[in-house]
């Protein structure tokens, strides 16, 4: 069973525009989620994350918001940029040991 | 630094053929993973290691067997290949004491079974 899901396989949005990724999870004790991006052929690189105590973490371009009653995390991109264009991955722990991940959304964002 | 690296970079194998998949970090982390990344599955823990001398079990374990040689270094061994095993691997390493649980991954290798 997929303990943490991202429905959207793809994702397509205009240079300069807001990017929304969201992710699901399933599993009420992860207490630790965090979003990579990948480029092919090269291993995941972590972008942000954030503790199950908070609802919200921001970093630049890049914030995280947490739902934990409706078990559902989103990153928003403002602006998103060309760069950007690449898989985003959503993972969750549960106490940092064991990390489940999900299936990824490829985000293209065009100029 | 080089961070996480790994060899070889693409293997072929034939079906029953063993081998090891080698990985190394040099960012003194205690814990290292080892994943493998599927079409449509995302990345899935195959075993991990939470500090030197220690390994357990992942979602996927079975099939490999893994050793923590030392802290830089954690291998990955397919005793005997089956095409099921077809798939890119990663590892990864991260410092548990940190704030922000985050891994740093390797390039990962491409893995085929014939």
């Amino acid at each position: 069973d997929q303990q943490v899901k991202q429905n959207s396989p793809s994702l397509s949005v205009q240079e300069g525009r807001i990017s929304i990724l969201n992710c699901d999870y399933t599993n009420s004790m992860f207490d630790y989620f965090l979003w990579y991006k990948k480029y092919p052929a090269e291993g995941p690189t972590f972008l942000i994350s954030i503790s199950s105590i908070k609802d919200k973490n921001e970093d630049g371009r890049f914030t995280v918001f947490l739902n934990k009653s409706a078990k559902h995390l989103s990153l928003h991109i403002v602006p998103s940029q060309p760069g950007d264009s690449a898989v985003y991955f959503c993972a969750a722990s549960i106490t940092g040991n064991q990390f489940y991940f999900g299936t990824g959304t490829s985000l293209t964002v065009i100029p | 630094n080089a961070g996480v690296t790994q060899t070889p970079k693409f293997q072929v194998l034939k079906t029953g053929q063993s081998m090891t998949l080698q990985c190394a970090q040099d960012m003194n982390h205690n814990s290292m993973y080892w994943y493998r990344q599927d079409p449509g599955m995302g990345l899935r823990l195959i075993y991990y290691s939470a500090s030197e001398g220690t390994t357990d079990k992942g979602e996927v374990p079975n099939g490999y067997n893994v050793s923590r040689l030392n802290k830089r270094e954690f291998s990955l061994r397919l005793e005997s290949a089956a095409p099921s095993q077809t798939s890119v691997y990663f590892c990864a390493s991260s410092e548990r004491q940190g704030a922000t649980h985050e891994q740093y991954f390797g390039p990962g290798t491409r893995l085929t079974v014939t």
